[in-house]
């Protein structure tokens, strides 16, 4: 089976650094994706892992640990436009569905 | 720049009653699914498709939702008889190839009264 855990919710300031964890654990494990949901809108892909190591894109990097079932998404220079939820999704091999964890809830204040 | 569209945005059905959901994928995707999402709950995967068939299904997919791709563009779910616990909203998704990233449309509100 797959299990994925990430925080509920966390809050930040404009302009700080986020920084939001996701564990995983799943058989066959053959990749890590972050998506961005804002309130009643559909999920938009952020970010894909499948080897070890930090993804840089713009403001926003995931990093990828295979060995201890762990991924981050860190967003830099954080911007009102920020507050969304942030949804941890893991591929196994043998299968081409994605499976979602709960999803974090990032509120960011002026 | 290519997108997923989804109809209706929101629907509003009877108990008891079918209900069709329509998704046009990105035209040079293979891969077809689909989410749904009950109010404040995480995405949860129904349903996969691909060369004409259900390639996965999940434990919620069973014998009252159907999926179809009737022809080359349009790709459809089927509720046959709704119940009150269908009320969520569904996304369609499609990617180019099983390794790669799923792009969502702006899903269907489902309202089942």
């Amino acid at each position: 089976g797959q299990n994925i855990d990430q925080p509920t919710e966390m809050t930040a300031t404009e302009g700080a650094i986020v920084q939001i964890n996701c564990t995983y654990q799943t058989s066959g494990f053959n990749g890590l994706f972050w998506y961005q949901q804002h309130a009643g809108e559909a999920p938009t892909f952020l970010s894909y892992n499948v080897l070890d190591g930090l993804e840089e894109k713009g403001r926003f990097s995931s990093f990828l640990s295979r060995s201890k079932g762990y991924s981050y998404l860190l967003l830099k220079e954080l911007q009102m436009k920020d507050s969304a939820s942030y949804l941890c999704a893991a591929r196994s091999y043998n299968t081409d569905k994605l499976i979602f964890g709960t999803g974090t809830r990032l509120q960011v204040f002026p | 720049e290519p997108e997923v569209t989804q109809t209706p945005s929101h629907q509003v059905t009877q108990m008891g009653q079918e209900v069709i959901l329509r998704c046009v994928p990105i035209s040079n995707h293979l891969y077809f699914y689909w989410y749904r999402q009950i109010l404040g709950q995480k995405v949860e995967f129904l349903v996969s498709f691909y060369n004409n068939e259900i390639s996965e299904k999940s434990e919620i997919f069973d014998d009252q939702f159907s999926v179809e791709r009737p022809d080359g563009s349009n790709f459809t779910l089927k509720i046959r008889s709704t119940k009150l616990e269908d009320s969520a909203m569904y996304f369609c998704a499609s990617s180019v190839g099983e390794a790669g990233e799923l792009f969502f449309g702006e899903g269907s509100r489902l309202t089942v009264l």
